[in-house]
C-alpha cells in the first residue's frame, strides 16, 4: 500500500527565513508520481508541482524548490525567503502511474510565516 | 482559479437527511475525483469517474454514491447523514489519470451535519 508521511505537523518561522517541509513516501511501485499541494486559509487546494519517479532532478520555481531523492524515498519542499502569503497547509501526495491514479495524501504541514 | 467549480459552497443539514454535491470539471477534462477532508481522517480519496464510467473506489461508504453525466459534470450523493460525515468535500479533475496529468481541485463544499 502507498503511504505518505509528513512528520512536521506545524512549523512557524519569521518572514524571510528559509523553510523546508519534509515528505517521506512508501510505495512498491517502480513508477509513480509525487505532488505538492498548498491549502491557504481560504480552503482551496492549489497544485504546486508534479514529479515522476524517473526524474530525480531538483526543480526550482522562483522561491520554491523541490528535492527528490529516490534513495531515501523523500520529496522535500523548500521555500526561500519566506513571505506571510506562504502561510498555509502544505500537502505532499503520491499516486501510482497506472490504475486508479488516486492521490494518497500526507497529513499536511501547517506553515505559519510571522511578520 | 483552477477551473473546477463546485456547488454549493456550504451546506448545513440534519442527521438522516440526503444531500447532493455538484462538480463541474475543467473544460476538456474527462476524469473526476471526489475526496473528503476531515480533521480525523485527513484527505481521503472517495471515488473516480472517467468519461461517465466509474473507474476506482476508495474508502467510500455505502451510503454515498456518485455519478458522472454525459456533459462530464459529476454529483456526489450522501444519504442517511451522520454527524461524522461533516467534512470538506473536494472534487478534482484531470485530463486523464493523475499520473500523467495533475489533478486540479475545486473550492470544496463544506458539509455540516447537525
Amino acid at each position: 500500500a502507498q503511504k505518505v508521511t509528513q512528520a512536521q505537523t506545524e512549523i512557524s518561522v519569521v518572514e524571510k527565513e528559509d523553510v523546508t517541509l519534509d515528505c517521506v513516501y512508501e510505495t512498491r511501485d517502480t513508477t509513480y508520481y509525487l505532488f505538492w499541494y498548498k491549502q491557504p486559509p481560504s480552503g482551496e487546494l492549489v497544485f504546486l508541482i508534479r514529479r515522476n519517479s524517473f526524474d530525480e532532478q531538483n526543480e526550482i520555481s522562483g522561491r520554491y524548490s523541490w528535492n527528490f531523492q529516490k534513495s531515501t524515498s523523500s520529496f522535500n519542499f523548500t521555500i526561500t525567503a519566506s513571505q506571510v502569503v506562504d502561510s498555509a497547509v502544505y500537502f505532499c501526495a503520491l499516486s501510482e502511474a497506472q490504475g486508479a491514479q488516486k492521490l494518497v495524501f500526507g497529513q499536511g504541514t501547517r506553515l505559519t510565516i510571522n511578520p | 482559479d483552477s477551473g473546477v467549480t463546485q456547488t454549493p459552497k456550504h451546506l448545513i443539514t440534519a442527521t438522516g437527511q440526503r444531500v447532493t454535491l455538484r462538480c463541474s470539471p475543467r473544460s476538456g477534462d474527462l476524469s473526476v475525483y471526489w475526496y473528503q477532508q476531515s480533521l480525523d481522517q485527513g484527505l481521503q480519496f472517495l471515488i473516480q469517474y472517467y468519461n461517465g464510467e466509474e473507474r476506482a473506489k476508495g474508502n467510500i461508504l455505502e451510503r454515498f454514491s456518485a455519478q458522472q453525466f454525459p456533459d462530464l459534470h459529476s454529483e456526489l450523493n450522501l444519504s442517511s447523514l451522520e454527524l461524522g460525515d461533516s467534512a470538506l468535500y473536494f472534487c478534482a479533475s484531470s485530463a486523464r489519470g493523475a499520473g500523467r496529468n495533475e489533478q486540479y481541485f475545486g473550492p470544496g463544499t463544506r458539509l455540516t451535519v447537525t
